[in-house]
């Protein structure tokens, strides 16, 4: 059974730092792993998707790595500001399911 | 393009009410998914569906049931609400494939009292 982990649990900054958010998951043979931000009582929007076959993707600040070998990814925030603030959320979609496998999240507080 | 529409938003109901959490996509998805959301938990797994006509349970299915009749539509019944039910819920699709995204709905909220 896949099992997707997310560090830290939570996170407080102040405006402008460069962020890293890590997702670490159980069984390596995946599809892809796509990263989530959610707003308070809001849905889910998709950041970045990365493949099974790729190493990262990049959107704007946002930066993605995959290294399946080792069952982690990170998700890096360039020049952090008060707008990031949310909870970002992996989610792994094993080989044979394709159902995505979300951890707990991170809750990031970026303050001005 | 609506993607995946989730009715109602809000939803009070009492002890042992019953009711259908309405999901529906426009973009020929053929998995659809219903996960439940509880403060610093994550998404759990409800329900599946791999295409019109077939279902599976996820990781928690008690208390739940669903049908997919169509490949468009994929409703959630409860049929005796519980305080444990209390939760936010998602609905979500998407393709088969390693370049294929998921797609949410917004959530709905359900209170049981």
């Amino acid at each position: 059974k896949q099992e997707v982990t997310q560090i830290p649990a939570a996170l407080s900054v102040p405006e402008g730092e460069n962020l890293v958010l890590n997702c670490s998951f159980t069984d390596s043979a995946i599809y892809n792993l796509q990263w989530f931000r959610q707003d308070p009582g809001k849905g889910l929007t998709s950041l970045l998707l990365i493949q099974s076959s790729q190493r990262e993707q990049t959107s704007g600040r946002l930066n993605a790595s995959l290294d399946k070998s080792s069952g982690r990814s990170t998700l890096y925030i360039a020049a952090s500001q008060p707008g990031d603030s949310a909870t970002y959320l992996c989610a792994v979609r094993t080989g044979g399911s394709y159902i995505p496998t979300f951890g707990r999240g991170t809750s990031l507080i970026v303050h001005p | 393009n609506a993607g995946v529409t989730q009715t109602p938003k809000f939803r009070i109901l009492k002890i042992g009410q019953s009711m259908t959490l309405q999901c529906t996509q426009d973009m020929n998805h053929n998995y659809m998914y219903w996960y439940r959301q509880d403060p610093g938990m994550g998404l759990k797994l409800i329900y599946y569906s791999v295409g019109a006509g077939i279902t599976d349970k996820g990781e928690v299915p008690n208390g739940y049931n669903v049908s997919r009749s169509t490949t468009e539509d994929f409703p959630l019944r409860l049929e005796l609400a519980a305080p444990s039910q209390t939760s936010v819920y998602f609905c979500a699709s998407s393709y088969t494939g390693a370049n294929t995204e998921a797609f949410f709905g917004q959530g709905t909220r359900l209170t049981v009292v």
